[in-house]
């Protein structure tokens, strides 16, 4: 079966600090999505990233990369120099695959990372 | 475009109540979904459709019915609202690539409906 474990619950960091949020999925499907989205205070879902299972090259915008182990079955997240605005909700995501898609509509979620920012 | 829009935003049920939430948008994704999300658990998959007329189960669809009759449109109905329902619900849609290009592969959802059971 599918899972996503996020197995940090909250993390508190200081303004400027790096912070790096896990996630480990489980899956048999050989095609599939990652994503990480973003639920900030005011409690809207927004799309930070996709990464297909066969591209595992990391990738980097701006302030975030993502790094993509296939080996170890994780899809780190990492922010560098923290700001008060990256004070949010992280949720790291796994689409269910089926026979020539990666993308069946389904998400299955981790529990999500709450992320606060300290000036 | 509105993208993914959800009425009402909040809404407050006694027990044994039934509504309907809405959710529509003008993408013209082929796949919709609807979600719940409770405290420390994420978000988990109610019920879904891959198209009009079309319709499947997720993880946690008991107490809920939903149909299809339109590309844009995906009611969830609440039969009989139970505290248990007390949650958030967001609905979200998107198209798998194809061959051609189009197609997105990213689920865009709502704003969301905060759903209070008394």
């Amino acid at each position: 079966a599918q899972k996503v474990t996020q197995a940090q619950t909250e993390i508190s960091v200081v303004e400027k600090e790096d912070v790096t949020l896990d996630c480990v999925y489980e899956t048999r499907d050989t095609t599939y999505y990652l994503f990480w989205y973003k639920q900030p205070p005011s409690g809207e879902l927004v799309f930070l990233i996709r990464r297909n299972s066969f591209d595992e090259q990391n990738e980097i915008s701006g302030r975030y990369s993502w790094n993509f182990q296939k080996s170890t079955s994780s899809f780190n997240f990492t922010i560098t120099a923290s700001q008060v605005v990256d004070s949010a909700v992280y949720f790291c995501a796994l689409s269910e695959g089926r026979v020539g898609s990666s993308n069946t509509g389904k998400l299955i979620f981790g529990q999500g990372t709450t992320l606060q920012v300290k000036p | 475009n509105a993208g993914v829009t959800q009425t009402p935003k909040f809404q407050v049920l006694k027990t044994g109540q039934s509504m309907t939430l809405q959710c529509a948008q003008d993408m013209n994704h082929e796949y919709m979904s609807w979600y719940r999300q409770d405290p420390g658990m994420g978000l988990r998959l109610i019920h879904y459709s891959v198209g009009a007329g079309i319709t499947d189960q997720g993880e946690v669809p008991n107490g809920y019915n939903v149909s299809r009759s339109t590309t844009e449109d995906f009611p969830l109905r609440l039969l009989s609202a139970a505290p248990s329902q007390t949650s958030v619900y967001f609905c979200a849609s998107t198209t798998p690539s194809r061959s051609s290009g189009r197609g997105t592969d990213t689920q865009y959802f709502g704003p969301g409906t905060r759903l209070t059971v008394l």
